[in-house]
């Protein structure tokens, strides 16, 4: 069981716009912790995508966004392509377990 | 550039113990926590533990509380961990990941900005 929440799996077709939601609580996202993301492609190991809510690294494109509000974030992707297909984990900081926390992960399939 | 680059996947039997090490180039070693984050076949990630360069402080998981130990080794620029008591369950890919924030940041990071290739550790007996 993951301290902040995805949904297993989302879809989409090449060149549509789909969302990814992370839910947490009182003492992680909503204490106003930053919301990380990070993208896994198969046998790879994690990279970050987006820091601090809604921040891209150098050379991540705008094609990826963050957001947050209140418990909740999100991680849009517009203009989907085949290389997106991945999986995506939100992270972020827990004060009540004093420790970093992930979402359990979304795996996301172009169709 | 940034490099975090680990050892090599073992294979220990339950009871064992494993130590595991990621080497660090392109950045004052000193300057930035590194973590240890988990990951068993087909599950998600699991962060283990955090340590300090400079100083060598640690924060564990709870989970972890006993049975793990973070170390580093300025010289080499090497952080090392090491899990005991194995058992099945701790089978996975064994991550170390640079923290976003130097250690002197008035205000946190809190998110990993660099990761190692991986380390798969794999309990049979």
């Amino acid at each position: 069981q993951s301290v902040l929440t995805q949904p297993p799996s989302v879809s989409g077709a090449p060149g549509q716009r789909v969302t990814i939601s992370c839910t947490g609580n009182s003492s992680n996202i909503g204490m106003g912790y930053g919301v990380h993301w990070h993208q896994q492609l198969p046998e790879t190991a994690p990279k970050l995508l987006i820091y601090g809510d809604s921040n891209r690294p150098s050379g991540v494109p705008d094609r990826f966004s963050g957001s947050k509000s209140g418990t909740s974030a999100s991680l849009a992707i517009t203009g989907l392509q085949a290389e997106d297909e991945a999986d995506y984990y939100c992270q972020s900081y827990d004060s009540s377990l004093s420790a970093w926390v992930f979402g359990g992960g979304t795996k996301l399939t172009v169709l | 550039q940034v490099r975090l680059v680990q050892s090599g996947a073992e294979v220990k039997r339950p009871g064992a113990s494993v130590k595991v090490s990621c080497k660090a180039s392109g950045y004052t070693f000193t300057n930035y926590y590194l973590h240890w984050v988990r990951q068993a076949p087909g599950q998600g990630l699991e962060w283990m533990g955090i340590i300090n360069p400079s100083g060598g402080s640690t924060n564990y998981a709870q989970k972890f509380q006993g049975r793990v130990t973070l170390t580093k080794d300025t010289s080499t620029s090497t952080v090392y961990m090491e899990l005991n008591s194995l058992r099945s369950e701790d089978t996975a890919v064994y991550y170390c990941a640079r923290d976003g924030g130097t250690v002197t940041a008035a205000v946190r990071a809190d998110y990993f900005d660099h990761w190692g290739q991986g380390t798969r550790v794999t309990v049979s007996s």
